[in-house]
């Protein structure tokens, strides 16, 4: 069956550092992802999402990668502010898109 | 910047009583989407609905669910007898192509809390 799952749940980092959340997905017939933040009392905020057909996206202080040899999924966020604080699930798009499956999330902590 | 709006923010509704959870898509937006979130746990698709009908639905969506775009704005979700388990944030989402690079937007939820 389909799986979207995180390897860590719980990132603390210090301002100013690199973060890096990880994601690990089982369906290999998966072609788009998505990172999403969720904010304390918020619904889930896109961040950025790539397709199969690419291994990396960039977008403003964030990057997605993407290795389908190892069905992973990764998440960077370059010069990390507190602002980012949050919890940070991946997604996977099946085909049509007709709904998005989401990991259990990783908590980002940022330190002044 | 369009968003998706969500009413209530919070239902309280005893066991057994149905309740509307309303959503308001983005205008131009065709295709809509329910997901609920129980507490602590990751965020589970319900549905999602396109030129007015069901196109996908879960296993959790049953016959205690159903949807419905009553007017040209508006996209409700109702369940006619709610359990205990009911009890979770609702989100709905909505996009205006089922592709990508087309994000689903999603509103900023109701708590359900049934007792």
């Amino acid at each position: 069956g389909e799986s979207v799952g995180l390897h860590l749940p719980t990132l603390s980092v210090q301002e100013g550092d690199n973060s890096i959340i990880n994601c690990a997905y089982s369906n290999s017939a998966s072609d788009y992802f998505i990172w999403y933040k969720q904010e304390s009392g918020k619904g889930p905020q896109f961040i950025i999402d790539i397709r199969s057909n690419m291994d990396k996206r960039q977008g403003q202080r964030v990057t997605v990668l993407l290795n389908k040899t190892v069905k992973h999924l990764s998440l960077q966020i370059a010069a990390t502010q507190p602002g980012d604080s949050a919890v940070y699930f991946c997604a996977e798009g099946d085909t049509g898109f007709q709904k998005l499956v989401f990991g259990t999330g990783t908590r980002l902590l940022v330190s002044p | 910047e369009p968003e998706v709006t969500q009413t209530p923010s919070h239902q309280v509704t005893q066991m057994g009583q149905e309740v509307i959870l309303r959503c308001v898509p983005i205008s131009n937006h065709l295709y809509f989407y329910w997901y609920r979130q129980i507490l602590g746990q990751k965020v589970e698709f319900l549905v999602s609905f396109y030129n007015n009908e069901i196109s996908e639905k879960s296993e959790i969506f049953d016959d205690q669910f159903s949807v419905e775009r009553p007017d040209g704005s508006n996209f409700t979700l109702k369940i006619r007898s709610t359990k205990l388990e009911d009890s979770a944030m609702y989100f709905c989402a909505s996009s205006n192509s089922p592709g990508g690079p087309a994000e689903q937007y999603f509103g900023p939820g109701t708590r359900l809390t049934v007792t």
